[in-house]
């Protein structure tokens, strides 16, 4: 079981560039979401999506991309790089049964994949 | 605006000392809180949630309405315990899972 992948772990782009960081989870969550980890910031939720088909933003959505095909899959897109984009970014997931499962809200997370952007 | 508020970036404390880790949070709906803490090396992972009101590695935490607190407390410190933690709370759109807000996270050091 290998709970959720993050692909690359680093990643190194210019200003401009485009990329996707990739994130699958095993588990059959159905809440996904990308967090973006800067010093003194902490986590800050740029997507999430509750299930196949069904994204929303968070609370710094600018600048990135997200789709949702596959129960498994989330993956989030930099269409053009900026610096302000370097960062450590987190994707998570979760059961989310919408009805009150207590381990609904759980997240499981992914390594972290890290950015930079020159 | 801010959902959770963590006050301290850092905290020291001496192993076998008292810890307490302050979280306050602003949301009009009924709560879900969480503490979640990572290690040095290691994925972020879920430390408790208030909704079981479970003791974890020697951490409790109570949810204050009144005050809008979840402050995450240990009666004595380990050196294991040095690591980052952070707050959450769960935000439903409708009735389903919404967001989720983290704080800004406090980096507690246990000195030996």
């Amino acid at each position: 079981n290998a709970g959720v992948t993050q692909t690359p772990k680093f990643q190194v782009l210019k200003t401009g560039q485009s990329m996707t960081l990739q994130c699958a989870q095993d588990m059959n969550h159905e809440y996904m979401s990308w967090y973006r980890q800067d010093p003194g910031m902490g986590l800050r939720l740029i997507h999430y999506s509750v299930g196949a088909g069904i994204t929303d933003q968070g609370e710094v959505p600018n600048g990135y991309n997200v789709s949702r095909s596959t129960t498994e899959d989330f993956p989030l897109r930099l269409l053009s790089a900026a610096p302000s984009q370097t960062s450590v970014y987190f994707c998570a997931s979760s059961p989310a049964a919408p009805t009150g499962n207590t381990g609904a809200n759980v997240l499981t997370f992914g390594a972290g994949s890290r950015l930079t952007v020159l | 605006a801010q959902r959770v508020t963590q006050p301290e970036k850092l905290l020291s404390v001496f192993k076998g000392a008292p810890v307490e880790l302050k979280c306050n949070y602003s949301y009009s709906g009924s709560p879900e809180l969480f503490w979640y803490v990572q290690y040095s090396r290691q994925r972020l992972q879920l430390l408790l949630r208030h909704i079981s009101r479970e003791s974890i590695k020697g951490f409790t935490a109570d949810l204050n309405k009144g005050e809008t607190s979840f402050h995450l407390k240990k009666p004595f410190a380990q050196e294991e315990d040095s690591a980052m933690y952070y707050c959450a709370l769960s935000v439903r759109r409708g009735s389903t899972l919404g967001r989720l807000y983290f704080g800004r996270g406090t980096q507690l050091t246990v000195w030996p």
